[in-house]
């Protein structure tokens, strides 16, 4: 079964440095998300990603964050300068539709750590 | 406001007992509901979408009161690899304007013990 994967597995970055999550959706999907789990809190929508370029965000997507398909397969979230409270699982998504009942799948999650 | 709201448990149960989740939502302009099941500091992974007739998967019913802004999981004859944080989840949208986006719940914890 096709799968989205997501690299690396554990991020750990100094406050104030740029941090690169990478993604690959499953490849006959069109939409992709963004989405961070705080330790001990639910799942918190980012942003959408359509036609290659944003389609919806979340008050937590500010202008720290960015996100970028730089080719046919990579979809990548960059914070550009981290705080402690950047600190949160981050998982990727995709889905081939938005329309009725298609669900997003969700790769098995990036776990930033800011020190 | 777009609110999902669900009992954490956590919900103990033995082997071979039925256990119900339940999960309402705030926002009467929603579109498609779904329960997904987290195991603990993985993914959420889609365990069923939820239609407005009811559906059933196997030993899983979901239901829908859209009246009510209700959402229920019936799980039945649960067994240990049951155990994990079950997701109830919303995308809200009007038809023909959907949003990207799903709101998820905090889940409920579930553990089944032999």
């Amino acid at each position: 079964e096709p799968e989205v994967t997501q690299t690396p597995s554990h991020q750990v970055t100094q406050m104030g440095q740029e941090v690169i999550l990478r993604c690959v959706p499953i490849s006959n999907h069109l939409y992709f998300y963004w989405y961070r789990q705080i330790l001990g809190q639910k799942v918190e929508f980012l942003v959408s990603f359509y036609n290659n370029e944003i389609s919806e965000k979340s008050e937590i997507f500010d202008d720290q964050f960015s996100v970028e398909r730089p080719d046919g397969s990579n979809f990548t979230l960059k914070i550009r300068s981290t705080k402690l409270e950047d600190s949160a699982m981050y998982f990727c998504a995709s889905s081939r539709d938005i329309q009725g009942n298609q669900p997003q799948h969700f790769g098995d999650g990036t776990r930033l750590s800011i020190l | 406001r777009k609110e999902v709201e669900q009992d954490p448990g956590p919900f103990n149960v033995p082997e071979g007992a039925t256990v119900a989740f339940n999960c309402t939502y705030s926002n009467s302009a929603s579109q498609s509901f779904f329960w997904y099941r987290q195991d603990c500091r993985k993914e959420p992974k889609l365990l069923m979408s939820v239609y407005s007739s009811g559906n059933e998967d196997g030993r899983f019913t979901a239901q829908l009161n859209r009246a009510s802004q209700y959402i229920s999981l019936l799980i039945r004859d649960s067994k240990l690899s049951d155990s994990a944080t079950y997701l109830c989840v919303v995308k809200f949208g009007y038809s023909g304007a959907g949003s990207y986006q799903l709101t998820f719940g905090k889940g409920t914890k579930l553990s089944v013990i032999p």
